[in-house]
């Protein structure tokens, strides 16, 4: 199985702060990589698929780069919206996610 | 304008079964891959089961065995037959669609429905 391993677990971080999470997997999943945004009691929200690409009605302020194992998604100005769970998930070999990371403000 | 409503869950015993349901509308099941992900209390996120758009299933380890996964093309709807519960299955059971043969993947979720296993 393809394990993914997110850092940090949690960030704080201000409005107007540019963050960056990263995610790492197991083994190599190519660009098969997404990122969710999930709100506490809500369902994930796709931000990023294919590693880089915005999913639609997505801010510009988000972006994924990465391939392989190594993968990041970078706020460029955190919003107060921003502040939720980000989860990685693979989609190589079925889906796997991330154990999430927390932006919770500073 | 798509939506998907899971329905089923609630408490039951340890050993019991549920059966979940997740209703679809904006879209056709059929032509899409749906998933169900669950979260448990405080956890991150665990895909559960797939039903592709040709039929074919698919299971986690952590479910196989117990867990059957369906579709009701006339209904638009997709199931999840839970069965032999343990309490490592509380969590929050969400629906999720896919498209095939595309660069995305989940796209559209439910607000999930929540099962509690415990005596």
């Amino acid at each position: 199985d393809i394990q993914m391993t997110q850092s940090p677990s949690t960030l704080s971080a201000s409005a107007g702060d540019r963050v960056t999470i990263t995610c790492r997997a197991s083994e190599s999943v190519s660009s098969w990589l997404a990122w969710y945004q999930q709100k506490p009691g809500k369902a994930p929200k796709l931000l990023i698929y294919k590693a880089s690409n915005l999913e639609s009605g997505v801010p510009s302020r988000f972006s994924g780069s990465g391939s392989g194992t190594e993968f990041t998604l970078t706020i460029s100005s955190l919003q107060p919206d921003d502040f939720a769970t980000y989860y990685c998930q693979q989609y190589y070999t079925y889906w796997t996610f991330g154990q999430g990371t927390k932006v919770e403000i500073k | 304008e798509v939506q998907l409503v899971e329905s089923g869950g609630g408490l039951v015993q340890p050993g019991g079964s549920l059966r979940l349901s997740c209703a679809a509308s904006g879209f056709t099941v059929s032509s899409y891959y749906m998933t169900w992900v669950r979260q448990a209390p405080g956890k991150g996120l665990e895909w559960v089961s797939v039903i592709y758009s040709g039929g074919s299933t698919y299971y986690a380890d952590s479910v196989k065995g117990r867990f059957t996964i369906s579709r009701h093309n006339s209904e638009n709807t997709v199931n999840l037959q839970m069965n032999t519960l343990t309490a490592e299955d509380t969590a929050v059971y969400y629906c999720a669609r896919g498209i095939g043969d595309s660069e995305k993947t989940l796209d559209y979720w439910g607000l999930g429905t929540p099962v509690s296993v415990s005596s």
